[in-house]
């Protein structure tokens, strides 16, 4: 089992651009989530996903989009970044409540 | 979310034990996790705890927890230079569903 897969690992954006991040996973999870990391700030929630076509919001959800069509993927898309949206995302599942979660390595973006 | 806190940095020197603390306020918490973050890397999930037990042991590890006090504790036994990461805390509430939340971790350097 490959885990959870997260790309790109870097990704460098201009204001204004649009990008996805890709997040797979080979576990057959239900739930799936993204957080993001800034320093002295902990993982803060973004969105999350209890199963296919079902998504809600976390902490942090303005400027990102997500949607879950099928149980392995589960895409954030950035619609026009922010340099305030500079951190490295990390995208994470788990098959059912009180589990641990699994994380992905991260993707590390900077937005100029 | 509710407020997770732990100290920031904790140095200790190779074969002593290590004890980082954590503390919370949601007294719903049901489940409370310890993961564990190397450079560069994802976060891994080291052990976890149910809000009805009082103590967990595996290996090198000793999770302790006060409900009363909502204090919870993570001990390295005989520790190694290979232990120096960023520790999280992290709790997740009965009402919460599957969101976790997060403390803003606490940076260990083991010294030789």
């Amino acid at each position: 089992n490959a885990g959870v897969t997260q790309t790109p690992k870097f990704q460098v954006l201009k204001t204004g651009q649009s990008m996805t991040l890709q997040c797979a996973q080979d576990m057959n999870h239900e739930y799936m989530s993204w957080y993001r990391q800034d320093p002295g700030m902990g993982l803060r929630l973004i969105h999350y996903s209890v199963g296919a076509g079902i998504t809600d919001q976390g902490e942090v959800p303005n400027g990102y989009n997500v949607s879950r069509s099928t149980t392995e993927d589960f895409p954030l898309r950035l619609l026009s970044a922010a340099p305030s949206q500079t951190s490295v995302y990390f995208c994470a599942s788990s098959v059912s409540q009180g589990d641990g979660y699994t994380f992905g390595s991260g993707t590390r973006l900077t937005v100029v | 979310g509710e407020d997770v806190e732990q100290s920031l940095f904790l140095s200790v020197r190779e074969g002593d034990s290590s004890v980082i603390n954590c503390t919370y306020t949601d007294s719903s918490s049901t489940y409370l996790y310890w993961y564990k973050q190397e450079p560069g890397a994802g976060l891994q999930l080291l052990t976890y705890i149910f809000s009805n037990m009082d103590m967990k042991q595996d290996q090198r590890l000793t999770v302790l927890l006060n409900k009363k006090d909502k204090h919870l504790s993570l001990r390295i036994a005989d520790t190694q230079t290979g232990d120096s990461a960023i520790y999280f805390c992290a709790e997740r509430a009965t009402n919460s569903g599957y969101e976790l939340n997060f403390g803003k971790g606490t940076s260990l350097l083991v010294t030789p």
